[in-house]
């Protein structure tokens, strides 16, 4: 059974305090990795997709990168806005277009 | 692109009544996929339509059922509903050209009374 498994469950920052998410996988062959923001009441905000290991991906403070088991969500001198949940996901090789979703991990940034 | 909408954003229910649920997927998307969110258990997948077929089909009871039309426009619908299923529903919608990258529309908030 496939199984992401996001840490930590929470996490508060000071403004400008780098910081990383991680995202461990366990998927029969990795077809892809993603990676959402989530705002609370909102719908997922796509952020990165991630296919093979050691691939990178940058975003503003945000960088994604993967390896063979986890992927990590690097959040460089956060600001207040950057506060939300972000989400990871993972489908696989041998399955559906479905992905299957971590519980995420609560970001708070304090000015 | 115009993202993926969803209608209605907010719902109040009560129990038994039952719901419909819209949402107009990305332009040229014909993958609909429907998820529940719920502080407790997090994202569990509901179903997918591709080409108006079900496609794939998550753990949850017959009470909840879906559709997609021609213009890929789909539908969930939820009959006799209970207080367990007041939650946030998100629709996804994923082109078909091989990414399985999947976009979220805003969710519609059903709340049972």
């Amino acid at each position: 059974e496939d199984q992401v498994t996001q840490s930590p469950e929470a996490l508060r920052l000071q403004e400008g305090e780098s910081s990383s998410l991680n995202c461990s996988y366990t998927v029969s062959g990795l077809r892809g990795l993603f990676w959402y923001r989530q705002d609370p009441g909102k719908g997922p905000e796509f952020l990165f997709t991630l296919y093979s290991a050691g691939e990178e991906k940058e975003k503003e403070r945000l960088k994604a990168t993967l390896t063979k088991k986890e992927s990590f969500l690097h959040i460089t001198a956060p600001k207040p806005e950057d506060s939300a949940t972000y989400l990871c996901a993972a489908t696989s090789s041998g399955g559906s277009y479905i992905p299957t979703f971590g519980r995420g991990t609560s970001l708070i940034v304090h000015p | 692109k115009a993202g993926v909408t969803q209608t209605p954003r907010y719902l109040i229910k009560t129990r038994g009544q039952q719901v419909t649920l819209s949402c107009s997927p990305i332009s040229g998307h014909r993958s609909v996929s429907w998820y529940q969110q719920t502080p407790g258990q997090g994202l569990q997948f509901l179903f997918e339509y591709f080409s108006e077929t079900q496609r794939n089909k998550g753990n949850f009871p017959g009470r909840f059922s879906g559709r997609q039309f021609s213009n890929s426009r789909s539908e969930m619908n939820v009959s006799t509903l209970e207080l367990g299923d007041s939650a946030l529903y998100l629709c996804a919608s994923r082109s078909a050209g091989g990414t399985d990258t999947q976009y979220f529309g805003p969710g519609t908030r059903l709340t049972v009374l």
